[in-house]
């Protein structure tokens, strides 16, 4: 029950925006999104419920379509500190996480 | 959040021999997780350790190689027994905080393990 992310890679200049998307095969009760960067542990980015609202803070935001089983990503004028791994993880229910395929974004100059 | 830490940061150990990693949190949590992820690849969940009963495992994993510990609120120890290469890997722990009105996962800073 792992879901995909697409692209599975993808290079930015800064300032460019990205989108990342996440789906999965079974119904979400909710979406999170971490991002990795080499040789650290993932950090926390944001949550996304069921029934609830596209989210945000600073320039990254997400989106939820519970009826696709899908959750995006958006990163708008893209910073060289936003390069890393961004993963999504799924929830079906009051549950485990489990995370997806992953997605490597390289910001440069 | 939470602040967790880990210890080892990181071992190499031989083939045959076991592992046992440390995860130690600053506030007392409900939920912890053990996670391996192998080199570029993604976070596998291990088992959820529940405090003062046996762990939780996920399809794959078994007791006898990852012997789960949680003997309270705020500490937990995975073994990683009977050593092999393929075993080679970041093994992270994990715990559920409720911070903004939704349970968020947050990770250690990982044990690097080689095995040779």
């Amino acid at each position: 029950q792992q879901p995909v992310q697409s692209p599975q890679a993808v290079i930015l200049r800064e300032g460019e925006d990205a989108v990342i998307n996440c789906s999965s095969s079974k119904a979400l009760y909710s979406v999170h999104w971490y991002r990795q960067k080499h040789g650290e542990a993932p950090v926390f980015l944001m949550i996304l419920l069921k029934g609830g609202e596209q989210k945000g803070h600073d320039k990254i935001s997400a989106s939820f379509n519970e009826k696709k089983q899908q959750s995006s990503l958006y990163l708008t004028a893209s910073q060289l500190s936003y390069s890393g791994t961004y993963f999504c993880g799924t929830q079906t229910g009051a549950n485990n996480l489990f995370f997806g395929t992953g997605t490597r974004l390289t910001v440069i100059p | 959040s939470a602040v967790i830490s880990q210890k080892p940061s990181r071992d190499i150990c031989q083939r045959g021999t076991s592992l046992t990693i440390q995860c130690q949190v600053d506030s007392q949590v409900t939920m912890m997780f053990w996670y391996r992820q192998q080199p570029g690849q993604s976070l596998t969940l291990i088992a959820t350790a529940n405090q003062g009963s046996e762990a939780t495992y996920e399809s794959g994993f078994v007791i006898d190689k990852f012997p789960i510990s949680r003997p309270n609120l705020t500490f937990s120890t995975l073994t990683v027994s009977n050593l092999s290469p393929e075993d080679s890997s970041i093994y992270l722990c994990s715990v559920e905080d409720f911070w903004t009105g939704a349970y968020e996962q947050y990770f250690g800073p990982g044990t690097r393990l080689t095995v040779t």
